[in-house]
Parts: structure tokens; sequence; C-alpha cells
């Protein structure tokens, strides 16, 4: 079966500080990786999603970038974190299968406070 | 730019009611989710739904996608304060790699 990871569970870093979140996924092949953002209560904001190794989209212009260093590992980072950047981080997998079945599969996040 | 749309917000019931929340669209999605978010934790995926008109039951869970494809309801029979929880509905486009997320309704249910 697949299984989702991310850590660390919980983060606290200062202004200015850089980030480093990390992601992996298991049981699959070549799926296609995502990161959210989720501010308290509310729905997801897609940031990046990658399709493959070294393939990486933005949906959002912001401080943060990701990098997928290999086929099951997804990175979010950033060189200096804002307080803006405070919220709880998804990452998240998906599979295909045949033209119109899409299911996507959350890890269980990461809970980032900026002070 | 699609977007979707729940309703109500918010909904605070007794146990044993029945409630049901509701996505909507403008745009058409080739398949639809619901999932269950409790506080701390990431979404739990409940159902997809694929086929215009598709009703697909989960327990006291009644899941149903509209005949257009653009719409989705779930329906809760006899709720129980275990059903509380953000529930977000995400649509899905066919060959598409992003999924476009509802705001979520959140749900208590007070026993």
């Amino acid at each position: 079966s697949q299984t989702i990871h991310q850590w660390p569970a919980t983060l606290v870093q200062p202004v200015g500080s850089p980030l480093s979140l990390e992601c992996t996924v298991e049981g699959t092949s070549n799926p296609n990786l995502y990161w959210y953002r989720q501010a308290a209560g509310r729905g997801l904001q897609l940031l990046f999603y990658s399709v493959g190794i070294g393939q990486i989209s933005s949906e959002v212009p912001q401080n943060l970038s990701a990098s997928r260093p290999q086929d099951r590992q997804f990175i979010l980072s950033s060189k200096k974190l804002l307080l803006s950047d405070s919220g709880f981080y998804l990452c998240a997998w998906s599979v295909q299968w045949g033209q119109y079945y899409n299911e996507q599969f959350f890890g269980p996040g990461t809970r980032l406070t900026v002070l | 730019t699609q977007l979707l749309e729940q309703s109500p917000q918010f909904l605070s019931i007794q146990e044993g009611e029945n409630l049901t929340v509701y996505c909507n669209s403008s745009s058409v999605f080739s398949s639809l989710q619901w999932y269950r978010q409790e506080p701390g934790e990431g979404p739990v995926l409940l159902v997809t739904v694929v086929t215009g008109g598709e009703v697909k039951k989960l327990k006291r869970l009644t899941f149903q996608f509209g005949d257009a494809r653009k719409d989705s309801s779930l329906h809760i029979t006899a709720a129980q304060p275990g059903d509380t929880g953000l529930y977000l509905c995400a649509g899905a486009t066919g060959y598409g790699q992003n999924f476009v997320f509802g705001p979520g309704t959140r749900l208590s249910v007070l026993p």
C-alpha cells in the first residue's frame, strides 16, 4: 500500500531563517506531487506541483521554492522566512487511472510558525 | 479560472440530525473528491465520483455527483459527534495535474 510521510510535524522558526520541509511517498512510482498551504480552518492553496524529477510548476509567486531530487521525494524550501509564511503545509500525491479518474492523497502536514 | 464553492460554511447540529452540504462550480470536472479533515491532520479522502448522476454510499454518508458534473452533494444521516470536522470538496480535470479545492464546510455535531 502507499504511504506518504512529512517531516517535521511542527516547526517554529524566526523571521529571516531558512526552511526545508520534506515529503516522501512509498509504494508507488512516478506520482504527481503537490505542496499546499492551509490557513487556519480554511481551504487549501496550491503552492507547487511536480509531474516528474526536476519538473516543478509554481502556482503562487512567493519566497518559497520546491525541488524534486528523486522520484518520490518533494522538498519545500525558503531562504528567508516571512511572518506570512506561517501555516499548515500539506504534501500530497495523486494517481490517475484512465482518462477521468484522479485521486489525491495527503500527508499528515507540518505546522509552521514564524515568529 | 475554475472555482468551487461550498455551502454552508459552518454547520452546527445535534447528534441524530440529518444534514446536506453542497459543492458547486460553473466548471465541468472529470472527477470530484470529498475529504474530511480533523484539526492538525491532513485531509482524508472519503470518496471519488466520476460519472454524472453517480451516487455513492459510505455507511451513513451519501455522495452525489451532478448530472452535468459541475456540482456535488454530501448527505449525512443520523450525524454523530465523530462526523465533526472540515469537509472539503475538490475537482479534477481530465488530464490535469491540478485539483481545485473548495473552501470547506466546518461541521460540528453536538452530543
